[in-house]
């Protein structure tokens, strides 16, 4: 039972390169959302999706694209890194929850340890 | 604007102590809230979570609590153990919006034996 897997688990870029960071997940959930963590700040919103072929911003999405073409997938793309995207990404997956009151468990991949120089 | 306040930033106490973590929310229309604990190098981790309506749950050595009309959550943990040593971390969600789910900035508690 993987539930949320993230990779890679480390990454150096140089200014102006793209990547694309990868999280998958088995346990069929509707939503999936990717966040950023930053030393003395809380997690924050980068994108998230409520199901396959939809996406919307979270609270800071400029630098970041992803798509949603299956379930299982999400990947965060960076366009053109920069000093201020050196950050540790969380990518997290969640069931929907009935009613519309949110913050059904979220499960948590290990994370990625984004250094841009 | 939606915000979790959590305090202290950091706490450090003796191992079998127990210690009390501090959550204020500003959220609304307040949905639910939930703690969690992230171990270093690790994502996040559920511990508890608690709605409009409860005013304490319990999961094994944490005991959350939750005060909704001053909108003020604790999390206490008895007989610490080492391995309790991890950021935890209070989140909020309002009602109707996936993306309405506010983290808080955590508590960073280390345990010494």
């Amino acid at each position: 039972n993987a539930g949320v897997t993230q990779t890679p688990k480390f990454q150096v870029l140089k200014t102006g390169q793209s990547m694309t960071l990868q999280c998958a997940q088995d346990m069929n959930h509707e939503y999936m959302s990717w966040y950023r963590q930053d030393p003395g700040m809380g997690l924050r919103l980068i994108h998230y999706s409520v199901g396959a072929g939809i996406t919307d911003q979270g609270e800071v999405p400029n630098g970041y694209n992803v798509s949603r073409s299956t379930t299982e997938d999400f990947p965060l793309r960076l366009l053109s890194a920069a000093p201020s995207q050196t950050s540790v990404y969380f990518c997290a997956s969640s069931r929907r929850q009935e009613g519309g009151g949110g913050n059904t468990e979220a499960f948590f991949g290990q994370g990625t340890r984004l250094t841009v120089v | 604007k939606n915000q979790v306040e959590q305090s202290p930033q950091s706490l450090i106490i003796l191992e079998g102590k127990n210690c009390t973590l501090q959550c204020n929310y500003t959220v609304s229309p307040f949905s639910n809230l939930r703690w969690y604990k992230q171990d270093t190098g690790r994502g996040p981790v559920s511990l508890t979570i608690m709605t409009f309506s409860e005013n304490t749950k319990s999961n094994g050595r944490y005991t959350a609590t939750l005060d909704a009309d001053t909108k003020q959550s604790s999390l206490h943990i008895t007989a610490s153990q080492l391995s309790d040593s991890a950021s935890y971390i209070c989140v909020v969600s309002a009602y109707s919006s996936a993306s309405k789910i506010i983290f808080g900035s955590g508590t960073r508690l280390s345990i010494r034996p």
